[in-house]
């Protein structure tokens, strides 16, 4: 199993739809989560953490579940602007570093 | 004023040369990255550096070779190129080693012919 896998899509939507990405993750010790974003040809940008007890971000919110291992995204009222792939992140704990998932890719049309 | 700059941003070469890129953080930060995304978007950690010291290395050909001559810098030099090495290559930083914000340079984009 993969350590952190995602749907690679794309995923396309017309603007103003809601849009949800799932993620899960192998490591259960795995201590913190986010979401990046990365457009095309650009470097990835933290989009938001992800709490335990689930937080909003504007269109944005984002859910964990450490039971059954996953993380969710969730985008209402979707722009065109929204149009990326969307990374999602676990960080393993201690020393290691971050692991990126190989992203969602969200296309929103007029 | 970028935060983190990365140069070249584009590298075309032939197989066998040796090639540098650069990084610098303006950040103040203590920990810097090197990361590749190769054709199928897949983001892998190659090396971290924390306070100009090694402190992941992960499982890269000894072809790539770090150098963080101060904590604002570090550059990723490879010899002998192979066609298998073509990919983007992200520079990123981060305030401290267990710091989970990442800021990445633009990438520099390698093509080996």
């Amino acid at each position: 199993r993969k350590e952190v896998e995602q749907d690679p899509g794309p995923f396309n939507v017309p603007e103003g739809a809601t849009v949800a990405f799932n993620c899960t993750y192998s490591n259960s010790a795995s201590q913190s989560f986010f979401w990046y974003r990365q457009d095309c040809r650009k470097e990835p940008k933290l989009l938001m953490s992800v709490y335990s007890s689930g937080n909003e971000d504007g269109r944005f919110t984002a859910q964990l579940n450490r039971a059954s291992q996953y993380i969710s995204l969730l985008i209402r009222d979707s722009k065109l602007s929204d149009s990326a792939t969307y990374l999602c992140v676990v960080n393993p704990g201690g020393y290691s570093t971050l692991t990126f998932g190989k992203g969602t890719m969200l296309l929103v049309s007029p | 004023d970028t935060a983190v700059s990365q140069t070249p941003k584009y590298l075309v070469t032939q197989m066998g040369n040796d090639k540098s890129i650069k990084c610098e953080q303006n950040l103040g930060h203590d920990t810097m990255y090197w990361y590749k995304q190769d054709s199928k978007k897949f983001l892998k950690i190659m090396f971290s550096y924390n306070n100009k010291e090694l402190i992941i290395n992960e499982t890269v050909p000894n072809r790539f070779s770090p150098k963080s001559p101060d904590k604002a810098h570090l550059n990723l030099h490879i010899n002998s190129l192979e066609l298998g090495d073509s990919a983007v290559y992200f520079c990123a930083s981060s305030q401290t080693v267990t710091n989970e914000k990442l800021f990445f340079g633009s990438g520099t984009q390698l093509s080996v012919l």
